[in-house]
Formats: structure tokens, C-alpha cells, sequence
């Protein structure tokens, strides 16, 4: 039972635009999100981050947005940039410093030039 | 600074030989955590470890699967026998558990196995 949920296996975006990736989660303890990227053959990296305390965190041409009674996320990037292009991972855990992270089975981000 | 460090990078094994996955954390990070990365599941959480200490091993799909970290500084994931549903991309990740980072996990390049 996925307990964090990226419904579009893959989105395309034309280069400049924005890129919307979207993530649902069931489990209400969930308190602490974050995003990772994963280009091929390599492991995923960290992105970035938000607490159940906030609803939108900021971090250059990426935002994230929380929204706890939908339980939705969403990552935002603007512009996209061809080396956007990636699989994006959600991920959440139940606090900051709770180590076991449980993560979503990824969007495929195609960033076309 | 080094980053994780996994070995082998590839692996094409037979049904029922044993599989061992190797795994260098980040110096003084004090957890690890061994994550299986399939299409159909995408990434799971296998086990983790505190201080060397097995924490939560309820991911480990079967006692086929066993993980080991014998120090700081190395893990082991094992698979005896192996069986062609075990092919998958397996990583490695480490971090530190202080309740001032960002819960942030940082994952080596991966192990790709294929059973036969």
C-alpha cells in the first residue's frame, strides 16, 4: 500500500515553462516532505524540503507547496531548464530527525529545449 | 569528501547463487539505510541501521534478504538464494540523525543487480 503517491509516471514541458509535479500522501503522521532527484545512473539527490509547519518553501527556480488537509504536495519549478530533466521523487516521514523516509515511485521530468 | 560508496556497480548473477552488496557510508554519518528501487514499487526502504544497530528491517522482503554492518564504516546487503524477481537497482544511503539537519539522505550510485 503506497502511502505516498506520484500519480503521472512521466510529464513533458517545453523548456522556459513551468513544471508542476504533484505527490499525495494517506498517511496523516506525516509531517516533514521532501523532494529528491535522480538522473540515470546515479542516486537520487536531495532537492528540497518543507515542515508540516509551512505551506510553501522557496529555493531558487524550485517551490514546494503543502496543502496538510488535501495531504498534497507539489513541486514547482520555474524556468524549466533542460537539465531539469529527471526523475522526481517524493518522499515524506513523520518529523524532522525520523529517519525512516518513506518515498513515491517517481515522475519522469522531460524538459524539451 | 568521499560520498557513499557502493560496489559492485553491476552484478548478473544465476538463480539461487548468493548476492553481497557493499556499502561505505559518509564518515560520521550514523545512519544507513538500504533502499531497493524497482519500476513497478519504486523506491523502498529495506532496513536501516543506528550506530550499526538494525532499527527497522520490516521492509526486507524475505529471509532470502539479510543486511549486516559490522562498523561505522561498512554494510553488507545479502541475498542467498537469489531468484530473478531480486533484479532491481539496490541503494545505498546514509545520514546524520541530529534533530538540526534537514532529514536530508544521501545515497551512493547504486548496485544494479540482474538474476537470471
Amino acid at each position: 500500500d503506497q502511502q505516498v503517491k506520484q500519480n503521472s509516471p512521466s510529464l513533458s514541458v517545453q523548456e522556459g515553462r513551468i513544471s508542476i509535479l504533484n505527490c499525495d500522501y494517506t498517511n496523516s503522521m506525516f509531517d516533514y516532505f521532501l523532494w529528491y532527484k535522480k538522473y540515470p545512473a546515479e542516486g537520487p539527490t536531495f532537492l528540497i524540503s518543507i515542515s508540516s509547519i509551512k505551506d510553501k518553501n522557496e529555493d531558487g527556480r524550485f517551490t514546494v507547496f503543502l496543502n496538510k488537509s488535501a495531504k498534497h504536495l507539489s513541486l514547482h519549478i520555474v524556468p524549466s531548464q533542460p537539465g531539469d530533466s529527471a526523475v522526481y521523487f517524493c518522499a515524506a516521514s513523520e518529523g524532522r530527525g525520523y529517519q525512516k523516509v518513506t518515498f513515491g515511485i517517481g515522475t519522469k521530468l522531460q524538459v524539451i529545449p | 569528501d568521499a560520498g557513499v560508496i557502493q560496489s559492485p556497480r553491476h552484478e548478473v548473477t544465476e538463480m539461487g547463487q548468493e548476492v553481497t552488496l557493499r556499502c561505505k557510508p559518509i564518515s560520521g554519518h550514523d545512519y544507513l539505510f538500504w533502499y531497493r528501487q524497482t519500476m513497478m514499487r519504486g523506491l523502498e526502504l529495506l532496513i536501516y541501521f543506528n550506530n550499526n544497530v538494525p532499527i527497522d528491517d520490516s521492509g526486507m522482503p524475505e529471509d532470502r534478504f539479510s543486511a549486516k554492518m559490522p562498523n561505522a564504516s561498512f554494510s553488507t546487503l545479502k541475498i542467498q538464494p537469489s531468484e530473478p524477481r531480486d533484479s532491481a537497482v539496490y541503494f545505498c544511503a546514509s545520514s546524520l540523525g541530529t534533530a538540526l539537519n534537514t532529514g536530508e539522505l544521501f545515497f551512493g550510485e547504486g548496485s544494479r543487480l540482474t538474476v537470471l
